[in-house]
């Protein structure tokens, strides 16, 4: 399957700054990139949906201007969380889909953020 | 919304037994994807299913689609330690994203 990485893997913040996480997909070209939030032992919870060159769809209940998504080529998509407080504290993963490949959706190895 | 459920929520097999998870919507669907994630890990990507009635194998994993395409299962054969995870369908409803099911954990005892 495609490879999709995702940087940093882990990252520490203080509360009220600002973290970016980037999602790559390495050997083929999204038209979509999803952004998922996970929290222990749960589902994953889908923030946002971006298309190369356009604004993201967010889903019910998540805050634009709180988590801005940004998708500038077909290989790249990223989510900063803007003024992060320690409720944001989690585990997000994206993933890269193309209609050219049946949809199927490729998963980052994840980022896990934790707000002090 | 999308209401996805699936069952069971947690498996406990001894290794050489099946399992067997379902994944039931409360809408008709346009297709189903099923994803493992082992713990620690990231989701990977198994199977898509498109038609109804649709049956699928990859080794020891069958995947079905139901007749009214609103539910669908995945079984496995004589499961084995590397079998541990949990099993997530994703649905679409003619629409660009997937919704995740809660997911069923698998552990399997040597």
């Amino acid at each position: 399957g495609a490879v999709v990485s995702q940087h940093p893997s882990r990252v520490i913040c203080k509360s009220g700054t600002s973290v970016k996480i980037e999602c790559r997909s390495l050997d083929f070209q999204a038209t979509t990139m999803f952004w998922y939030r996970q929290f222990p032992k749960q589902s994953l919870m889908l923030m946002a949906t971006s298309n190369e060159g356009s604004k993201a769809t967010y889903e019910q209940g998540v805050e634009k201007d709180k988590f801005l998504i940004n998708h500038a080529s077909l290989t790249l998509s990223t989510l900063t969380v803007t003024s992060a407080h320690p409720e944001d504290s989690s585990f997000y993963i994206c993933s890269a889909s193309s209609w050219l490949a049946g949809y199927e959706q490729y998963f980052g190895p994840g980022t896990r953020l934790t707000v002090t | 919304g999308q209401q996805v459920m699936q069952i069971p929520q947690y498996q406990h097999v001894q290794e050489g037994e099946d399992f067997t998870t379902y994944c039931n919507s409360s809408t008709t669907l346009s297709n189903i994807q099923w994803y493992k994630q082992r713990p620690g890990g990231h989701p990977v990507f198994l199977i898509q299913l498109v038609k109804s009635g649709e049956v699928k194998k990859q080794k020891r994993l069958t995947f079905q689609f139901g007749e009214a395409k609103k539910n669908s299962s995945l079984h496995i054969t004589a499961t084995q330690t590397t079998d541990v995870g949990t099993y997530f369908c994703a649905v679409n409803n003619y629409g660009q994203n997937f919704v995740f099911g809660p997911g069923t954990r698998l552990s399997v005892l040597p």
